[in-house]
């Protein structure tokens, strides 16, 4: 079965300054990738997805990620973070030839001015 | 276009009582989800419908949880009775299609407090 671990709870960053966030997976075989944010009361938006093909991911509002095999990561990186991305984020594994997203416990980021 | 309606916001209820949960997908998206997210927790899934059809419900408590999706529209998620431990986020979710490549859109959800 797979699984997603992402190892840090809280992430603290100064406004402009660059970010990662840290995705590790369990599976067999090539999963299925998703980061979501999550603003406080709203629900979860898509920020990018990797199914196959080129590592390196763009997604919306800048944010891109990286599929990197060896290691079984799929991290999120930002150039320079804005005070309107703190919010929660998560990684989701999807098993390929099923429906099912696995989250990850989430990374509480916040932005200081 | 409207994205997951979902009612109420924020419901908060004695143990013991009933609750209910609303969500109106995305128009036109056959695939619908419940999902349970604790405090400090990701989401996880309760059950999926293909249009009215509950085609996984592994996940659900089924002495004490419900749902429903009549018409293949609409779809609510029932607690009967709500335990102190059911206090979490319900989130609904929809999707175009049925398989994992098609996105899955989020509602606000609904933040149960069980009293």
């Amino acid at each position: 079965a797979q699984s997603v671990t992402q190892p840090d709870i809280h992430i603290t960053v100064s406004e402009g300054a660059s970010l990662e966030l840290r995705c590790n997976y369990s599976y067999g075989a090539t999963p299925y990738l998703f980061w979501y944010v999550q603003s406080p009361g709203q629900g979860l938006q898509l920020l990018l997805k990797y199914f196959s093909g080129d590592t390196l991911v763009q997604g919306i509002k800048g944010f891109e990620a990286e599929f990197k095999r060896s290691q079984s990561s799929f991290n999120l990186r930002k150039p320079s973070v804005h005070w309107s991305d703190a919010a929660e984020y998560f990684c989701a594994v999807g098993a390929r030839g099923t429906y099912k997203y696995i989250f990850g416990t989430g990374t509480r980021l916040k932005v200081l001015a | 276009e409207a994205g997951v309606v979902q009612s109420p916001r924020y419901k908060i209820i004695e143990k013991k009582q009933p609750v209910a949960f609303w969500c109106n997908p995305i128009s036109g998206h056959n695939t619908l989800y419940w999902y349970l997210q604790n405090l400090g927790q990701g989401p996880e899934l309760l059950i999926r419908y293909e249009n009215e059809e509950a085609v996984d419900d592994s996940q659900l408590p089924k002495d004490r949880f419900s749902a429903e999706r009549l018409k293949g529209v609409d779809s609510t998620l029932k607690i009967q009775p709500a335990e102190l431990g059911d206090s979490a986020v319900y989130l609904c979710a929809s999707s175009l299609g049925r398989t994992p490549t098609d996105t899955q859109y989020f509602g606000p959800g609904t933040r149960l407090t069980v009293l």
